[in-house]
């Protein structure tokens, strides 16, 4: 069975501080793993996909990179407005997405 | 510009009626899929189709149906509704089945 984990659940940092969210993955046949970015009370919004181990991709102060067991994805001199959940997903062979819990994290100015 | 709306935002209904939530999209993406989100389980997948008159049943389907009967709509119909069915609930729409997923708004449903 695919299975996704998130670590850690919550994490709080100070405005300025790096830090990296971690999303582990047991999955057959990975096609790709996704991140999204939710605000409360809105839908994920889509971030970044990643296909094969090796694979790094950026946007502005996130970075998220890809092993064959896990995903990071690493968060320079974060901002206030950087302060959301962060979901991680996987499709594998039954092409269906399985989304992680979740990391929350606040970004204190 | 294209987008994915559902309605209602808010609904709040009483046990054993039937609800229904619409999503709809104007991306003309063939797949399209209902999620339902809780504390302590993250997204979990309700039905899905992959086309007009396709529908296919994720990992938490009972208790809910789905019809396809045009490409931009996936209405989400919970026959008779429970307690255990309050949640927000998300539709999103792909291109393909190996694209990126959009989401919409999400609707909060209270089932008291």
């Amino acid at each position: 069975e695919d299975q996704v984990t998130q670590s850690p659940e919550a994490l709080r940092l100070q405005e300025g501080e790096s830090s990296s969210l971690n999303c582990s993955y047991t999955v057959s046949g990975l096609r790709g793993l996704f991140w999204y970015r939710q605000d409360p009370g809105k839908g994920p919004e889509f971030l970044f996909t990643l296909y094969s181990a090796g694979e790094e991709k950026e946007k502005e102060r996130l970075k998220a990179t890809l092993t064959k067991k896990e995903s990071f994805l690493h968060i320079t001199a974060p901002k206030p407005e950087d302060s959301a959940t962060y979901l991680c997903a996987v499709q594998a062979g039954g092409q269906n997405f399985v989304f992680g819990p979740g990391t929350r994290l606040s970004v204190l100015p | 510009d294209a987008e994915i709306t559902q309605s209602p935002r808010h609904k709040i209904t009483e046990t054993g009626r039937q609800v229904t939530l619409a999503c709809h999209q104007t991306w003309n993406h063939n797949n399209m899929f209902w999620y339902r989100q809780d504390l302590g389980h993250g997204l979990r997948l309700i039905h899905y189709s992959y086309g007009v008159q396709d529908t296919n049943k994720g990992e938490v389907s009972d208790g809910y149906s789905v019809s396809r009967s045009n490409t931009e709509d996936l209405p989400l119909t919970l026959e008779s509704a429970a307690s255990s069915q309050t949640s927000v609930y998300f539709c999103a729409s792909s291109r393909q089945n190996t694209d990126t997923q959009y989401f919409g708004p999400g609707t909060r449903l209270t089932v008291l």
